[in-house]
Parts: structure tokens; C-alpha cells; sequence
């Protein structure tokens, strides 16, 4: 299993672009790269996937280099409301889904 | 279209009492998930059914909790005798299938306190 590293904390002001790298050294040749979003008193939430080069929808972008060892998850002009934790996990086939302590952000007014 | 549905949303208990998580996946998904958060702590994975058959259960404490899934859909997850450690979020999920790439959706979770 990848394991991911992550910063523990963030802090942004209101309609800010933020950046979370995600580390993923050991990631296999066949694991997909996915975030989560999670609210307190709420499950995780699907935001976005990629397995190389960037993928965009419309909550996130996610780029990821070549050598995929890292990845970094996009969200422009962030608002309140995007203060939540984030998980960035790494696999393939059916192994589970590992997920770390995440990123808390903090979005300030 | 409903979501992961799980009752209770609280439950506090006394410890060694039993206690009983539910579960109702959405429509279709074939596969359920069970994990445990721990406060500051992100989910870790507790067992996997494929349909009704339990698939992956190493993490799952088999002394104290079982889990099972009636007919591939709805799922109860138990703890007994339930200890102090075990106060925690347990949370349901399901997808599609259980492929990397496949989408988990998340119930809003059981917080358990046991006191």
C-alpha cells in the first residue's frame, strides 16, 4: 500500500487559491491518486481522482507529475465553506483505501 | 437518490453492554464498508463485504465485534462486550464495486461514546 504524507495544517483567506501537495514515494505503477473531503459530523466525500498529468471538475484540479511521487490538489478562490479535512490516498486493484490524518484547512474570513 | 443511511446517529453506552450499528447502502452498490475514526484520526477500515460475503476482516477486532450482511443490502455491525477504546465514529460505506477508481460514498456515521 502507498502510503501518503501530507501537511497536518493549512490556513487560507477567503477566495485564495489553496495548494495541497501530497507525497506519495513508493506509489505502484498501478495506483489511482484520490482525495476526500470531509465535514465534521460527516462522512468523507469523493473529490476528485487522477492517476498522471491534471485532472479538473468542477469543485477541484489535481496535478500530478511525471514521476508521480506527488500530487497536489487544487481549489481556486476557496470560501468558509471549503474548511473541512482533506485526505489524499493512493491505490489500486481492490486493497483498501488507507486514509492518513489529512489536512485541515482553515479558511478565514 | 438516498444516500448511506446509518442509525443511530449517537449511541452511549456503559462499557462490556452490547451495542448494534446499522446500515442501508445505496441502491445497487455492491460492495460495504465499515470503518472506525478515531478522534483527529482519518478512517481506518474495519471489514469489506462483497455483496453478502465478507472479503477483507483483518482489521476487525473478532473478539468483541462481528459484522454481517443479510442478503447482500443492509448491514449490522456489533460490538460485545463494548470497552472503553472503543468510542469512536463508525462509519458505512458502499460503491459500485470494490475496484481502485471506484467511488466510495460515506454514511454520516455512528459516534459511539462508551463510558
Amino acid at each position: 500500500l502507498a502510503k501518503t504524507t501530507q501537511p497536518i495544517s493549512m490556513d487560507s483567506y477567503e477566495g485564495q487559491e489553496v495548494n495541497i501537495t501530497c507525497s506519495h514515494n513508493n506509489i505502484a505503477t498501478n495506483d489511482y491518486i484520490t482525495w476526500y473531503q470531509q465535514f465534521p459530523s460527516q462522512g468523507p466525500r469523493f473529490i476528485i481522482q487522477g492517476y498522471k498529468t491534471k485532472v479538473t471538475n468542477e469543485v477541484a484540479s489535481l496535478f500530478i507529475p511525471a514521476d508521480r511521487k506527488s500530487s497536489t490538489l487544487s481549489l481556486p478562490r476557496v470560501s468558509l465553506s471549503d474548511t473541512a479535512v482533506y485526505y489524499c490516498l493512493a491505490n489500486s486493484g481492490n486493497t483498501p483505501l488507507v486514509f492518513g490524518k489529512g489536512t485541515r484547512l482553515s479558511v478565514i474570513a | 437518490e438516498a444516500g448511506v443511511v446509518q442509525s443511530p446517529r449517537y449511541k452511549i453506552i456503559e462499557k462490556k453492554q452490547p451495542v448494534a450499528f446499522w446500515c442501508n447502502p445505496i441502491s445497487g452498490h455492491n460492495t460495504l464498508y465499515w470503518y472506525r475514526q478515531n478522534l483527529g484520526q482519518g478512517p481506518e477500515l474495519l471489514i469489506r463485504y462483497e455483496n453478502e460475503e465478507a472479503v477483507d476482516d483483518s482489521q476487525l477486532p473478532k473478539d468483541r465485534f462481528s459484522a454481517e450482511r443479510l442478503k447482500g443490502v443492509d448491514s449490522t455491525l456489533k460490538i460485545q462486550p463494548a470497552e472503553l477504546g472503543d468510542s469512536a465514529v463508525y462509519l458505512c460505506a458502499s460503491s459500485l464495486e470494490a475496484l481502485a477508481g471506484t467511488e466510495q460514498f460515506f454514511g454520516p456515521g455512528t459516534r459511539l461514546t462508551v463510558l
